[in-house]
């Protein structure tokens, strides 16, 4: 069983173009965070929710814009592509009181 | 905020060899985890260890948080360890975790 999955594995789009990125996790956790590694494959945190609630907002334009339907989906849905935008993007998850966060296995954006 | 640096940078080991790869940061953490990004690009969990040492196989992970520093122990190396390790580090609530620039890690025949 995927503890967490990342739909799609492989995301190639044109500049201009609007795009999401869905992330479910099966652990119970009510914890979840977007990453992005860049081409050098530094890893930055994004965006941050619990229970449904953001708590971590990284200096990210505004065309990011996650989505919690409920504490076991996080999805982020970007607008207006833009070159810069290519990276791996990975979802993860914990437990509120438990530090350890598992990672799903990223989707790899590629804006032409 | 948190500064977190790793050492070093490229390592390429032999088949069957040990390596210590080194991590310091800059203030007191709530979390330290390691993780193992495989050439898939997968990032696997390897320990969380904010202090102390744990031992799983051949891999070993001791922290000094007092010293702001940690350690990660592979032994007798092997091919599927090739990849980039990379340690992160949280201090304070929100669990945000900081990542070091990794250790890229070869290991050959």
């Amino acid at each position: 069983d995927t503890a967490v999955s990342q739909t799609p594995k492989y995301l190639v789009t044109q500049m201009g173009n609007d795009k999401s990125i869905k992330c479910e996790q099966n652990l119970g956790h009510d914890t979840m965070y977007w990453y992005k590694q860049d081409s050098k494959k530094f890893l930055k945190i994004m965006f941050s929710y619990n229970n449904k609630e953001l708590i971590i907002n990284e200096t990210v334009p505004n065309r990011f814009s996650p989505k919690s339907p409920d504490k076991a989906h996080l999805n982020l849905h970007i607008n207006s592509l833009e070159l810069g935008d290519s990276a791996v993007y990975f979802c993860a998850s914990s437990q509120a009181g438990v530090q350890t966060q598992y990672f799903g296995p990223g989707t790899r954006l590629l804006v032409l | 905020g948190i500064q977190v640096e790793q050492s070093p940078p490229d390592l390429i080991l032999q088949e069957g060899a040990n390596s210590t790869l080194r991590c310091n940061f800059s203030d007191s953490v709530n979390n330290l985890q390691w993780f193992h990004q495989n050439p898939w690009g997968q990032l696997i969990n390897l320990f969380y260890i904010p202090s102390g040492t744990k031992q799983n196989g051949r891999l070993s992970a001791t922290t000094v948080a007092t010293e702001r520093y940690s350690l990660l122990y592979i032994s007798s190396s092997q091919t599927t360890d090739s990849g980039v390790y990379f340690c992160a580090v949280s201090t304070g609530g929100g669990n945000k975790l900081t990542f070091g620039t990794g250790t890229q890690l070869k290991v050959e025949l």
